[in-house]
């Protein structure tokens, strides 16, 4: 399968404990999106990277939240001190070439207890 | 400022074809975008139109962009029970990071 991969699909944590995901791009694609999805809601936008560099990051994106993309291949995003309020699927999309269309993974859905 | 908004909930009979609006407010969109979702998965690229164009036919989709009154549509001809799932309306913009602005979606219902 050489789509947008992560891991780990589901996550059900404690309110207070940090979480990490990961996602695998397309392998040629050099730009990758993070997105939060809320029921009934679209994706919103978190943040960008163009290879290892982040080069955008939405307000949503509090200081609880950081993201890296070491190599600029994977990409990891981690929540320290997850809230309630953090419940929510969160998206990885990737795109490469001079296409814009963005390739969405299958999504992480997180649950804050 | 973004905004893009689509009615709610769609029910039509298998079959039948189905529409599916979407309005936007930012007029310097590059792509308008068609983007699919089934329960538990990711966002599937259905189709796209360049924003200088007025329509796009992909097989049973048929995409209209009016853009004088910032409307889009996805025509679904023949519509089939796996085409239950949440449509959702984007804007596209070129240069940047490429920002997508997604609608709230509309889930189609499909009755047999």
């Amino acid at each position: 399968d050489t789509g947008v991969s992560q891991n780990p699909r589901h996550k059900i944590t404690k309110r207070g404990q940090n979480v990490t995901f990961r996602c695998d791009p397309i392998s040629e694609h050099n730009r990758l999106y993070w997105y939060r999805q809320t029921l009934g809601q679209g994706p919103e936008f978190l943040t960008y990277f163009q290879n290892e560099a982040q080069l955008e990051k939405s307000r949503l994106l509090s200081d609880r939240f950081s993201a890296e993309r070491p190599k600029g291949s994977f990409s990891t995003l981690e929540i320290q001190r997850t809230e309630q309020g953090d419940s929510a699927m969160y998206l990885c999309a990737s795109s490469g070439g001079t296409g814009s269309f963005q390739y969405f993974g299958p999504g992480t859905r997180l649950t804050v207890t | 400022g973004e905004d893009v908004e689509q009615s709610l909930f769609l029910s039509v009979r298998e079959g039948d074809s189905s529409v599916i609006n979407c309005t936007y407010t930012d007029s310097s969109s590059t792509y308008l975008y068609w983007y699919k979702q089934e329960p538990g998965a990711g966002l599937q690229l259905l189709t796209y139109i360049f924003s200088n164009m007025d329509m796009k036919q992909d097989q049973r989709l048929t995409v209209l962009l009016n853009k004088k009154d910032k409307h889009l549509s996805l025509r679904i001809a023949d519509t089939q029970t796996g085409d239950s799932a949440i449509y959702f309306c984007a804007e596209g913009f070129s240069g940047g990071y490429q920002k997508v602005t997604f609608g709230t979606g509309t889930k189609l219902q499909v009755i047999p």
